[in-house]
C-alpha cells in the first residue's frame, strides 16, 4: 500500500539536544513539507521541498533543518536554537503539478524536557 | 494575505443531528479548496475538495460548496455519528509561481453523543 510513514510516534528530548524526525513516502511523490501543529493554532508550515535536492522555509523555520537527498525521503531536524520545539509535527506530500491534495502521515509527537 | 477562517470550537452535537462547520477564505487568486478530518493522535485525512466555483465536494454524507460570491466552503452533515468525532480543517490551495501554498484554519472540533 502506498503511503507516508512517519517515525517515530512519540520522541522524547532533552533540552539543548538536537533530534531528527524521520518521513518516508512510495506515492510517487515529488513535493513533501512539513507542519508543527500547537493545540489552537491548526497547521504551520515549516519547510517544503518541490523536487530533490531544493527545498524552501515556510513560514516558522527558525529553529528547524531539512534535507531532501532522495524524492522518497524528507528528513527533518529540530535543532537546539528552536526555543518552544514541544509540538506534534506532520509530513505530507502531494503530485507537484495541478491541484493535488495534500497526503499526510501519522505525525511524530515530539516532548522536549 | 491569503487566509481562512473557521468557525470556533468545539461543537458538540447529539446523534444524527445536523452539522455545519463555517469556513470563509481571502485569496489574491482563484484557489482550490479542502475540507481535512483529523481523528485523535492521527495525521490528517482529506474529506473532500473543490477546484472551481460552484462544485460541490462530497464523502461520506459530508458535502462544501464552493461560493466564489461568498468566499465560503461550509461543511455539513445531514446526519451524524458518533464516529465523526474528530477536528475538521478548511485549507485552501494555491498555485503561485509554480509552486503551491496551502493555507490552513485553525481546526473545530465536533463531539458526537450518543
Amino acid at each position: 500500500d502506498g503511503g507516508i510513514t512517519q517515525s517515530p510516534k512519540y520522541l522524547f528530548r532533552k533540552e539543548g539536544q538536537n533530534v531528527t524526525l524521520s518521513c518516508e513516502q512510495n506515492l510517487n511523490h515529488d513535493a513533501m513539507y512539513w507542519y508543527r501543529q500547537d493545540p489552537g493554532q491548526g497547521l504551520r508550515l515549516i519547510y517544503y521541498s518541490q523536487i530533490v535536492n531544493d527545498f524552501q522555509k515556510g513560514d516558522i523555520a527558525e529553529g528547524y533543518s531539512v534535507s531532501r537527498e532522495k524524492k522518497e525521503s524528507f528528513p527533518l531536524t529540530v535543532t537546539s536554537a528552536q526555543k518552544n520545539p514541544t509540538a506534534f509535527y506532520l509530513c505530507a506530500s502531494r503530485r507537484r503539478q495541478g491541484y493535488y491534495e495534500q497526503y499526510f502521515g501519522p505525525g511524530t509527537r515530539l516532548t522536549v524536557t | 494575505g491569503d487566509s481562512v477562517t473557521q468557525m470556533e470550537g468545539p461543537v458538540t452535537l447529539s446523534e444524527e443531528a445536523f452539522l455545519t462547520i463555517n469556513c470563509t477564505y481571502t485569496a489574491t487568486g482563484y484557489p482550490s479548496l479542502f475540507w481535512y478530518v483529523q481523528y485523535p493522535g492521527e495525521g490528517l485525512q482529506l474529506l473532500l475538495k473543490a477546484t472551481k466555483a460552484d462544485d460541490k465536494g462530497s464523502n461520506k454524507g459530508f458535502e462544501a460548496t464552493y461560493r466564489k460570491e461568498t468566499t465560503s466552503f461550509h461543511l455539513e452533515k445531514g446526519s451524524v455519528q458518533v464516529s465523526d468525532s474528530a477536528v475538521y480543517f478548511c485549507a485552501l490551495s494555491l498555485i503561485q509561481g509554480g509552486s503551491e501554498k496551502l493555507v490552513f484554519g485553525k481546526g473545530t472540533k465536533l463531539t458526537v453523543n450518543p
